[in-house]
C-alpha cells in the first residue's frame, strides 16, 4: 500500500468553474476526512466518512461544497462555482476506526482560483 | 468546542541547537498527535500521545503530554536543516471515543540556520 493518494497535486481554476478533487485511502481503512487548510494556518476540519456515510459536515462546507464516498473506498470532494477564498491546500486523510489508529494524510491538492 | 494554541508561531534557531514547541488545549487532550509539514506538501506523521505524563522518543525529537493532559510539548535536540517545517498539533475531540476527526493548532514554522 502506498498511502493516501490525492489527484490532483496542483489545480489552476478561473472563478465559477467547478473542480472536483479525488482521494485514495490506505485500502484497509474506513474513515475518510477532507481538510483545508490557508497559509500560515493549521488544517481545517471539513468532513469526514466512516465507510459510505457522511457522518459530519462542518459549518466550513457550504452549499457549494459537496462530498462522497460511493463504495467506501475512493472520494471525492467537489466544489461548484469556485471563488477566490476556496484558494487552499485541500488535504485527505484516512484512518481505521478505532481511537489512536493514527491518522495518514496525503500530500494534498492545492487550489488556485483566479 | 476545543481549541489548540501553539507556541511560538514562528522559530529560527541556528543548527545544532535545542529547541521546544508548545501545544496547550483548551479542555482535556484525549489524543495528542505531532505531525510536521513542508511547504506545499501534506502532514507527515511524528507521534500520538495519549496517557498523562507520557514521553515518547523517535531519533532526536521528544514529545511529552502533561499529567493534567492539557498541554504537550515537542523537543529537538541538536536540530538540523532537515528539521525545518512547519510542526502541527492535532487532538481527537473528547466526544469522539472511538477514531473521531482531529482538530489542529495554528502550526509553528521552524526555521534552522546553518
Amino acid at each position: 500500500d502506498t498511502g493516501v493518494s490525492q489527484d490532483p497535486r496542483h489545480k489552476i481554476t478561473k472563478r465559477g468553474q467547478n473542480v472536483t478533487f479525488r482521494c485514495d485511502p490506505i485500502s484497509e481503512h474506513n474513515r475518510l476526512y477532507w481538510y483545508r487548510q490557508t497559509l500560515g494556518q493549521g488544517p481545517e476540519f471539513l468532513t469526514y466518512f466512516q465507510n459510505e456515510a457522511q457522518l459530519e459536515k462542518s459549518r466550513l462546507l457550504s452549499d457549494r461544497f459537496s462530498a462522497e464516498r460511493p463504495k467506501g473506498s475512493f472520494s471525492t470532494l467537489e466544489i461548484q462555482r469556485t471563488e477566490q477564498g476556496d484558494s487552499a491546500m485541500y488535504l485527505c486523510a484516512s484512518s481505521l476506526k478505532s481511537q489512536g489508529s493514527g491518522y495518514t494524510f496525503g500530500s494534498g491538492t492545492r487550489l488556485t482560483v483566479v | 468546542s476545543q481549541e489548540l494554541e501553539q507556541s511560538p508561531q514562528s522559530l529560527i534557531v541556528q543548527e545544532g541547537k535545542n529547541l521546544t514547541i508548545n501545544c496547550t488545549s483548551s479542555k482535556t487532550l484525549y489524543g495528542l498527535y505531532w505531525y510536521k509539514q513542508k511547504y506545499g506538501e501534506g502532514l507527515i506523521f511524528l507521534m500520538m500521545l495519549q496517557k498523562g505524563g507520557e514521553e515518547k522518543s523517535h531519533e532526536k525529537i521528544t514529545a511529552k503530554l502533561d499529567e493534567k493532559k492539557q498541554q504537550s510539548s515537542l523537543h529537538i535536540t541538536a536540530s538540523q536543516p532537515s528539521h525545518a517545517g512547519i510542526y502541527l498539533c492535532g487532538a481527537e475531540p473528547p466526544i469522539y471515543n472511538q477514531g473521531g476527526k482531529l482538530i489542529f493548532g495554528q502550526g509553528t514554522e521552524l526555521s534552522v540556520k546553518p
